[in-house]
């Protein structure tokens, strides 16, 4: 496609339900990453996938959160036992490759999760 | 660990003014880049112009240009003859050299009005 997508746009579930957010990355991308944005914060680095390397799980705020990335391409992120907290926007982004400097980096418009 | 700091959560200047946000940034690292991303309300962040550290002149693009004081750490951006539409979020981030994580500040919030 032509930009990054994720789906759905806007996720409500219940406090205690597992959610999935999905992203699919521009084609050709080979590294993906997720990021969140917390109300009135900036973006907070979740997970990043390169490739078939192990990805970088650094930036995921406890074991209830989990990604995979299948056949290098569409990225499925996965928040069990969802709590209030876990509300947020969820934001993908793709790049073409370990380029420096963050050439090529293009974000999708986020899934706004909201857990009542 | 990088820091980035944006201090003015919210900023409101009108039409064809001219508006300066404000970013420190906390690092050991010598070789990075800079960032200003812009958030409109359909919440794609959209790159509006990047710095590298390594490079003393200032970027521009357009009517947008930074203000890259390294040994302070700052990293100010400047719009000029603001328009209705930069109305958005403003980020400033981080990303240090060989590496591909984005760290952000917490935005500020920008206004244009008529």
């Amino acid at each position: 496609g032509a930009g990054v997508s994720q789906s759905p746009s806007n996720k409500v579930t219940e406090k205690g339900k597992d959610v999935e957010l999905r992203c699919d990355p521009i084609s050709g991308h080979t590294a993906l990453y997720w990021y969140r944005q917390s109300l009135g914060q900036g973006l907070e680095f979740l997970i990043y996938f390169q490739g078939n390397s192990a990805p970088d799980k650094s930036g995921l705020p406890s074991d209830r959160f989990s990604a995979e990335r299948t056949g290098g391409s569409v990225s499925t992120l996965t928040i069990q036992r969802t709590q209030q907290e876990d509300s947020a926007v969820y934001l993908c982004a793709s790049s073409p490759s370990r380029g420096q400097g963050a050439i090529g980096y293009t974000f999708g418009s986020g899934t706004r999760l909201t857990v009542v | 660990a990088q820091t980035v700091t944006q201090s003015q959560p919210e900023m409101s200047v009108q039409e064809a003014e001219t508006v300066t946000l404000s970013c420190t940034y906390d690092t050991s690292e010598n070789n990075y880049y800079l960032f200003w991303y812009k958030q409109p309300p359909s919440r794609q962040m959209i790159l509006v112009i990047r710095q590298e550290a390594y490079k003393q002149q200032n970027a521009t693009e357009n009517r947008f240009s930074v203000n890259f004081q390294k040994a302070a750490k700052s990293f100010s951006l400047k719009i000029s003859d603001s328009q209705l539409g930069d109305t958005a979020m403003y980020f400033c981030a981080f990303m240090k050299q060989g590496a591909q994580k984005l760290v952000f500040g917490q935005g500020t919030r920008l206004t244009i009005n008529p």
